[in-house]
């Protein structure tokens, strides 16, 4: 069963929009990360957050944590076609797993 | 420097007959995870290996399923009497250390089972 679920399933804007894409799980964990995954290839990670964390940035990428509503956002800012791409979150569960439970995604489509 | 390699990159077969999906890790990278991925879907967990610790195989859909790693770098996925709904994208990662949680992935390995 998927652990992380993403919402929306796909998202439409144009260049320079903001772009937010949510996560949410179901039990409690350890960390959540955010990876990129361009069309035909593997992964890249994004960025980490951990439980005890409440946002974290990384250049134009801003990630939220609510542990008490069992959800995380990702915010892209002023977002560039080559932001194109979809976007997954994964959670690691407490208790020693390194084994991270990844969503559905969230398919990012930026129109210039 | 060098990141996640995975070979073949594409791969058909017939159905029945077995494959060979093959991934070289970051050097120096501990942890190995293999995932499946179908059309449209998230990330299926596969198999982990962490170091010389027997690997943690939950993830493996079948028995026709397994992997090995040899020593503690290059691993092999093997999927024995293919069935079509083995049909997807076989992912390969790899993470620094134990500790880490940053995952480097490959570039997969598309399988059509035919």
């Amino acid at each position: 069963s998927q652990q992380g679920e993403e919402d929306p399933q796909a998202l439409s804007i144009q260049e320079g929009e903001n772009a937010t894409m949510n996560c949410s799980y179901k039990t409690s964990i350890n960390n959540l990360q955010w990876y990129r995954q361009n069309s035909g290839r593997g992964l890249v990670h994004l960025i980490l957050i951990r439980s005890n964390e409440r946002e974290k940035h990384s250049g134009r990428l801003r990630v939220t944590l609510d542990t008490s509503k069992k959800s995380s956002s990702l915010l892209i800012t002023a977002s560039r076609a080559a932001d194109t791409a979809s976007y997954f979150c994964a959670t690691v569960p407490w208790g020693g797993s390194y084994i991270p439970t990844f969503g559905r995604g969230t398919s990012l489509i930026v129109h210039p | 420097g060098a990141g996640v390699s995975q070979s073949p990159s594409n791969k058909v077969t017939e159905k029945g007959k077995d494959v060979e999906l093959r991934c070289d890790p970051i050097s120096g990278h501990t942890a190995l995870y293999w995932y499946r991925q179908s059309l449209g879907q998230g990330l299926e967990f596969l198999i982990y290996f962490q170091g010389n610790s027997a690997p943690d195989k939950s993830g493996l859909p079948s028995d026709r399923f397994s992997a090995e790693r040899t020593g503690g770098s290059v691993s092999t996925l093997t999927i024995q009497r293919t069935q079509q709904e083995d049909s997807a994208v076989y992912l390969c990662a790899s993470t620094r250390t134990s500790g880490s949680y940053e995952q480097y992935f490959g570039p997969g390995t598309r399988l059509t089972v035919t």
